[in-house]
């Protein structure tokens, strides 16, 4: 299966500035990779879907204007947590593949 | 009719017994029911998946079995390690439609006692 590198794989940071995950398919060439956010103890829960050279595609009830994504290349999305608040804490999982889907080690944010 | 419902919620094993974990489906159109195993801190990990063309399918200790008719797919763990403590994640997906992206069950995290 693919190979995903998220990084980093954690971070703290204070509330009010922002924080920017990277999302790598090390040899898997990916038009798309989906970001997903998990709470603990809970599911997963698809935020949206990057798509490579155009805008992301959001799931409903997920601001696009605070979580920023660009997907600059086949292989690198990136996810911006903007304006963080401790509510945005939080384990962030990327993925690529949408059926067969191989996801990164995740990074868990914690906003103080 | 997206929904995948899972249980149980939590599941203990005696380290040699046999863990099940069971998994209901909606929408017909679904075409793909993969497990993930994910360990505290970490991304899940496909574990198996099979498609609806066969009821069962099976990887060294791991097999899923598959009811068509009942919509309904399970993960057996045979012979359960300490090892295979984690949360297990059913999905599923359509590769036909607009469901193309995984929905996921809520989990079960298992517990192999020693």
């Amino acid at each position: 299966g693919a190979v995903v590198s998220q990084h980093p794989s954690r971070v703290i940071c204070k509330s009010g500035t922002s924080v920017k995950i990277e999302c790598r398919s090390l040899d898997f060439q990916a038009t798309t990779m989906f970001w997903y956010r998990q709470f603990p103890k809970q599911s997963l829960m698809l935020m949206a879907t990057s798509n490579e050279g155009s805008k992301a595609t959001y799931e409903q009830g997920v601001e696009k204007d605070k979580f920023l994504i660009n997907h600059a290349s086949l292989t690198l999305s990136t996810l911006t947590v903007t304006s963080a608040h401790p509510e945005d804490s939080s384990f962030y999982i990327c993925s690529v593949g949408s059926t067969e889907a191989f996801f990164g080690q995740g990074t868990r944010l914690t906003v103080v | 009719q997206q929904q995948v419902k899972q249980s149980p919620q939590s599941l203990i094993v005696q380290k040699g017994g046999i863990s099940i974990i069971n998994c209901a489906y909606e929408n017909t159109a679904f075409d793909y029911f993969p497990w993930y195993q994910q360990f505290p801190g970490k991304g899940p990990a496909l574990l198996i998946a099979i498609r609806p063309d066969v009821s069962e399918k099976k990887e060294g200790r791991f097999t899923i079995s598959f009811n068509k008719s009942a919509k309904q797919f399970s993960l057996h763990i045979m012979d359960s390690q300490p090892g295979d403590s984690a949360t297990y994640f059913c999905a599923a997906s359509s590769t036909t439609t607009g469901y193309s992206t995984l929905t996921f069950g809520k989990g079960t995290m298992l517990l192999v006692s020693p």
